[in-house]
């Protein structure tokens, strides 16, 4: 049972407008959202993350929206810009869940065109 | 720079070999965690650490073991390797703290032949 779910595993952009990456999850007890951002040949690195306490977090160009009712999470980037390729992976925990941590979704694949 | 360090960005092996991928943290870190990441299936955590001598089985654990000898070093073996084994492996390390602040190493993509 898939409890973090990215259901687009691409998206294109034109650089200049917005990217909207978009992460759904199915266990309440979630309580801490994370994103990560992954190139080709290189490990994941945090890029912003959100806690249940609150509903947007905004850190320069990246912005995280969450919806708690909905369960659903998306993170905004704009403007886009050619080094925002990259797969970006949403994930989740519950914190004081233990050592078991994250669950990460399957990742889509950001692509912006020149 | 703290970081996650993965001894081998490439390895090459051959069916029914015993591979060994190493992971050192210099963060003084308690938990540890080793993942494979396959095109389609995102990130799958194979087995964590969260103390020395200590492993628990995450979602993919079959074919695998750990070994935790050390705080800094969490190390992944395939006992006998086979062909769909071939992925990309990538180790993380978190603080019971943070537990949610994992720091990744650059991740070894291995090959079986």
């Amino acid at each position: 049972d898939q409890q973090v779910k990215q259901n687009s595993p691409s998206l294109s952009v034109q650089e200049g407008r917005i990217s909207i990456l978009n992460c759904d999850y199915t266990n309440s007890m979630f309580d801490y959202f994370l994103w990560y951002k992954k190139y080709p040949a290189e490990g994941p690195t945090f890029l912003i993350s959100i806690s249940s306490i609150k509903d947007k977090n905004e850190d320069g160009r990246f912005t995280v929206f969450l919806n708690k009712s909905a369960k659903h999470l998306s993170l905004h980037i704009v403007p886009s810009q050619p080094g925002d390729s990259a797969v970006y992976f949403c994930a989740a925990t519950e914190t004081g869940g233990g050592a078991d941590g994250l669950t990460f979704g399957k990742g889509t694949h950001l692509i912006i065109q020149p | 720079d703290v970081k996650v360090t993965q001894s081998s960005r490439y390895l090459v092996k051959r069916t029914g070999e015993k591979v060994f991928l190493e992971c050192v943290q210099d963060m003084d870190h308690e938990n540890m965690f080793w993942y494979r990441q396959d095109p389609g299936l995102g990130l799958r955590l194979i087995y964590f650490s969260y103390d020395v001598k200590m492993k628990e089985k995450g979602d993919i654990p079959e074919g695998y073991s750990v070994s935790r000898e050390k705080k800094e070093r969490f190390s992944l073996i395939l006992e006998s390797a086979s062909t769909n084994q071939t992925s990309m492996y990538l180790c993380a390390s978190s603080t019971t703290a943070a537990n949610y602040g994992y720091t990744f190493g650059s991740g070894t993509r291995l090959t079986v032949v």
